[in-house]
């Protein structure tokens, strides 16, 4: 079955250092959405992805879909330590509607 | 955006019972997902929900451990029965938001212990 791998597992910065998370893909996908989830809470959407090598900026974060559509990334510019959490990519494809989460990255940001 | 209410937010249970789990959603929406999520693990999706017709499973999820329900287009409940320490867990409904794609929303998590 299809399924999505991230890495890192895990990764601890100083407050603004960079960060990036890479999401890949054992299928094409139809689009990659970005979820970003609190320590205790649920995931809360970020962006979502479509077009073969696309690119979207929200403020300090960066998201790319690869240009076979079978990966992306996340990238934060200068992290704060509202930053921390898990950032999910999940992905579609085909006609399902079904979303396929990745494995997630845990964010650590030290002050 | 839609908003879910999901209850309960958390039990303690005794292995071998039952528990169901409710969503309620603000807005009428085709489909709800079901999805589980082990501590510090992803999300993996257990079921889909229409409503009016039965549940679509993923593989590993069967209908006999985790019935749900689909009455109307704002509600749904994922039973888990027959529970064993394996199924602690946190359970999480979602919902594609709104007109135009918002994302999927998703409940608070129902955070359960079988002991």
């Amino acid at each position: 079955g299809q399924q999505v791998m991230q890495i890192p597992q895990y990764q601890h910065v100083q407050e603004g250092e960079d960060f990036t998370t890479y999401c890949n893909s054992s299928t094409t996908l139809s689009n990659i959405q970005w979820y970003k989830q609190r320590p205790g809470g649920h995931p809360v959407f970020l962006i979502q992805l479509v077009k073969s090598g696309e690119v979207k900026k929200q403020k300090r974060l960066t998201f790319q879909f690869g240009e076979a559509k079978k990966n992306s990334s996340l990238h934060i510019t200068a992290t704060q330590t509202t930053d921390v959490g898990t950032y999910f990519c999940a992905g579609q494809s085909g006609a399902t509607n079904k979303l396929i989460f990745g494995t997630g990255t845990l964010l650590a940001v030290q002050p | 955006s839609a908003v879910i209410s999901q209850k309960p937010s958390r039990d303690i249970c005794q292995r071998g019972t039952s528990l169901t789990i409710q969503c309620q959603v603000d807005s009428q929406v085709t489909m709800m997902f079901w999805y589980r999520q082990q501590p510090g693990q992803s999300l993996t999706l257990i079921a889909t929900a229409n409503q009016g017709s039965e549940a679509t499973y993923e593989s590993g999820f069967v209908i006999d451990k985790f019935p749900i329900s689909r009455p109307n287009l704002t509600f749904s409940t994922l039973t888990v029965s027959n529970m064993s320490p394996e199924d602690s867990s946190i359970y999480l409904c979602s919902v594609a938001t709104g007109t135009g794609f918002l994302g999927y929303t998703f409940g608070s998590g129902t955070r359960l212990t079988v002991v």
